[in-house]
């Protein structure tokens, strides 16, 4: 079955304190992996589009990476404005179906000042 | 065209009532898509749209709710007989995609349609 899953469920940082946050997937016929930036109570914000292993893409403190199991979003001394729920999506084709796209529960982050 | 209308923001409704909800896309994009989100999850595929045909509808959506994109432009989401268990989000999505067969481009969402059912 296809899943996606997010780690940590929840990070903490002081500002200027870079990170990471990991989005693991078991999926067949990936054709694409999302992130999203959602705050509470909006809809999600799309970040960035990745298609290939070792494809990487940069917004202004984001930086995204994809190898064939798992895309990071690296967080380079964050600022509090960056407190939001980071969501991941991929993208598959189903053998018999047409495409869907499948989230992760997502990682909340908080940057305090 | 400033990005995806959803329509109402919110809404209380008693249980057992019917509600229907609207989605507006991004005017030159031709797939529309909804989602259900609860609090601390990710959104949840419900179906999906491409023009006006209805392509995939999520195992998970029962009999009580049905959609429409009747001109392949605007979409609705309604609900039958409403339960405590369907309060959450509401995320309409919308993108551009080539073919049937071909995979869209990055959807962008709207702001959503909170639902409580008391």
């Amino acid at each position: 079955e296809d899943q996606v899953t997010q780690s940590p469920e929840a990070l903490r940082l002081q500002e200027g304190e870079s990170s990471s946050l990991n989005c693991s997937y078991t999926v067949s016929g990936l054709r694409g992996l999302f992130w999203y930036r959602q705050d509470p109570g909006k809809g999600p914000e799309f970040l960035f589009t990745l298609y290939s292993a070792g494809e990487e893409k940069e917004k202004e403190r984001l930086k995204a990476t994809l190898t064939k199991k798992e895309s990071f979003l690296h967080i380079t001394a964050p600022k509090p404005e960056d407190s939001a729920t980071y969501l991941c999506a991929v993208r598959v084709f189903p053998s018999g179906s047409y495409d869907k796209v499948i989230f992760g529960p997502g990682t909340s982050l908080s940057v305090i000042p | 065209d400033t990005g995806v209308s959803q329509d109402p923001r919110h809404k209380i409704t008693k249980r057992g009532q019917n509600v229907t909800f609207r989605c507006d896309p991004i005017s030159e994009h031709n797939r529309l898509y909804w989602y259900r989100q609860t609090l601390g999850q990710g959104p949840e595929f419900l179906t999906y749209f491409q023009n006006e045909a209805q392509l995939e509808k999520s195992r998970l959506l029962s009999d009580r709710f049905s959609a429409e994109r009747p001109k392949g432009s605007f979409s609705t989401l309604e609900i039958q007989r409403t339960e405590q268990g369907d309060s959450a989000m509401y995320l309409c999505a919308s993108s551009q995609a080539r073919s049937l067969t071909d995979g869209d481009t990055e959807a962008f969402f709207g702001q959503g349609t909170r639902l409580t059912v008391v």
